[in-house]
C-alpha cells in the first residue's frame, strides 16, 4: 500500500526564522510526484510546491524548498523567514506515475504556528 | 480563487436524507477529482473522472456516486446519510489526463452536517 507520514502534527516557529516539516512515504513505484499544500484557516488547499521524482535536483518556490531524499523516501518542506501569513495546516501529498489516474494520497497534515 | 467552484457552501441534513454536491472546474480541464476530509479519516481520495469517464475510485462508499457531465461539470451523490458522513467535501480539477502528475486545483468545499 501507498502511505504518506507526516510525523510532527503540531510545529511553531517565530516569524523571520526558519522551520522545517518532515515527511515520509511508502511506494514501490519508481517513477512519481510529491506535493506540499497548504490548508490556511480558510480552508482552501493551495498548492506550495511540486516535485518530480526522477529528478535530482530539489524544488524551490521563494522561501520554500524541499529536501528530496528518494532512497531513504523522505520529503521535508523548509520554509524560510516564516512570516505571519504561512500559519495554516501543511500536507505532504503523493501521486504516482500512472497510465490511469493521478489521485493524491495525502499525510496527516502538520499544523504550523507562525508566532510575531 | 483556484477557478474551481463548488455548490452549494454549507448543507445541513438529517441521517437517512440525501444530498448532491456540485462542482464546476477551472476552464479547459478535464480531469475532476473528489475528496474527503473529515475529523477522523483526514484528506481521503474518492473518486477520480477524465473527461465523462471514471478512473479511479478510493474509498468511497456504496451510498455515494459521482458522474461528471458532457458540460465536464460534476456531481457527487451522497444517500442515506450517516452522522460519519459529516465532512468538508472537496472538488479538484486539473489540465491532466491522470498520468502526469498535474497541479490540482482545489475549490472551496462544501461543508456537510448531517444531524
Amino acid at each position: 500500500a501507498q502511505t504518506v507520514t507526516q510525523s510532527q502534527p503540531e510545529m511553531s516557529v517565530q516569524e523571520a526564522e526558519t522551520v522545517t516539516l518532515s515527511c515520509t512515504y511508502d511506494t514501490s513505484e519508481s517513477n512519481y510526484y510529491l506535493f506540499w499544500y497548504k490548508q490556511p484557516p480558510s480552508r482552501q488547499m493551495i498548492l506550495v510546491i511540486r516535485q518530480e521524482a526522477y529528478k535530482q535536483q530539489n524544488a524551490t518556490e521563494n522561501r520554500f524548498s524541499v529536501n528530496f531524499q528518494k532512497a531513504a523516501k523522505s520529503f521535508s518542506l523548509k520554509i524560510s523567514d516564516s512570516q505571519l501569513g504561512d500559519t495554516a495546516m501543511y500536507f505532504c501529498a503523493f501521486t504516482p506515475r500512472s497510465y490511469n489516474t493521478d489521485k493524491l494520497i495525502f499525510g496527516t497534515g502538520t499544523r504550523l504556528q507562525v508566532f510575531p | 480563487d483556484s477557478g474551481v467552484t463548488q455548490t452549494p457552501k454549507h448543507l445541513i441534513t438529517a441521517t437517512g436524507q440525501r444530498v448532491t454536491l456540485r462542482c464546476s472546474p477551472r476552464s479547459g480541464d478535464l480531469s475532476v477529482y473528489w475528496y474527503q476530509q473529515s475529523l477522523d479519516q483526514g484528506l481521503q481520495f474518492l473518486i477520480h473522472y477524465y473527461n465523462g469517464e471514471e478512473r479511479a475510485k478510493g474509498n468511497i462508499l456504496e451510498r455515494f456516486s459521482a458522474q461528471q457531465f458532457p458540460d465536464l461539470h460534476s456531481e457527487l451523490n451522497l444517500s442515506s446519510l450517516e452522522l460519519g458522513d459529516s465532512a468538508l467535501y472537496f472538488c479538484a480539477s486539473s489540465a491532466g489526463t491522470g498520468t502526469g502528475g498535474y497541479e490540482q486545483y482545489f475549490g472551496p468545499g462544501t461543508r456537510l452536517t448531517v444531524t
